[in-house]
């Protein structure tokens, strides 16, 4: 298995610029979710899915896009680049959660962006 | 409002000292708590978690964790400190619906031979 896969690794924007970051995985996983590293700041959720067709908004969803066509794919679209959205993506993945418990999370290798 | 604080950036142990790394919780229900490592330039991984049951929980690589409802606290833990533990290591807590989870900021855990 592959796991939790990310594109790109690194990117580079200008600000007011569009992009999408891909994330991928192989386990068959209900529950994927981004989040945003920084320093100082740990991970912050930004959006997450519970299976196909199903997002949500987590703690710093503003600027950002997502959608579920797939249970493989869940990808992260930024609309018009803010300097404010340098930072590192990582996508995760788990079995669903809710009443039946809580399992760990899965890490993609995760994305660098630079918005200048 | 749901967080998790972890009070120190950085600890410093020697190699074959017992480790600790802090972390407290807030929420407001039952929480499940979790441990994941972060090596340079990588993805987290995980490490252990607590749902319920037994307050100690063991995990990977020797790592072990004290759930403490009082002092809401779910502290890291080793006997016995390796180099290449050196890491950075994040606590995150889910309650409620349990689909959304809230990371700490992060202690970087230095182990010197």
């Amino acid at each position: 298995n592959a796991g939790v896969t990310q594109t790109p690794k690194f990117q580079v924007l200008k600000t007011g610029q569009s992009m999408t970051l891909q994330c991928a995985q192989d386990m068959n996983h209900e529950y994927m979710s981004w989040y945003r590293q920084d320093p100082g700041m740990g991970l912050r959720l930004i959006h997450y899915s519970v299976g196909a067709g199903i997002t949500d908004q987590g703690e710093v969803p503003n600027g950002y896009n997502v959608s579920r066509s797939t249970t493989e794919d869940f990808p992260l679209r930024l609309l018009s680049a803010a300097p404010s959205q340098t930072s590192v993506y990582f996508c995760a993945s788990s079995y669903s959660y809710g009443s039946q418990g809580a399992y760990e999370q899965y890490f993609g290798p995760g994305t660098r962006l630079t918005v200048t | 409002a749901q967080s998790v604080a972890q009070p120190e950036d950085q600890v410093n142990v020697a190699e074959g000292n017992p480790l600790t790394v802090k972390c407290t919780y807030s929420v407001s229900g039952n929480p499940y708590l979790f441990w994941y490592v972060q090596y340079p330039n990588r993805g987290l991984q995980f490490l252990l978690k607590y749902i319920t049951g037994d307050n100690l929980v063991k995990g990977s690589y020797g790592f072990e964790a004290e759930f403490n409802k009082s002092q809401t606290s779910f502290h890291l833990k080793k006997p016995s400190a390796l180099v290449s533990d050196s890491a950075l290591y994040f606590c995150a807590v889910t309650s409620g619906n349990f689909n959304k989870f809230y990371f700490g900021s992060g202690t970087k855990l230095n182990v010197k031979p």
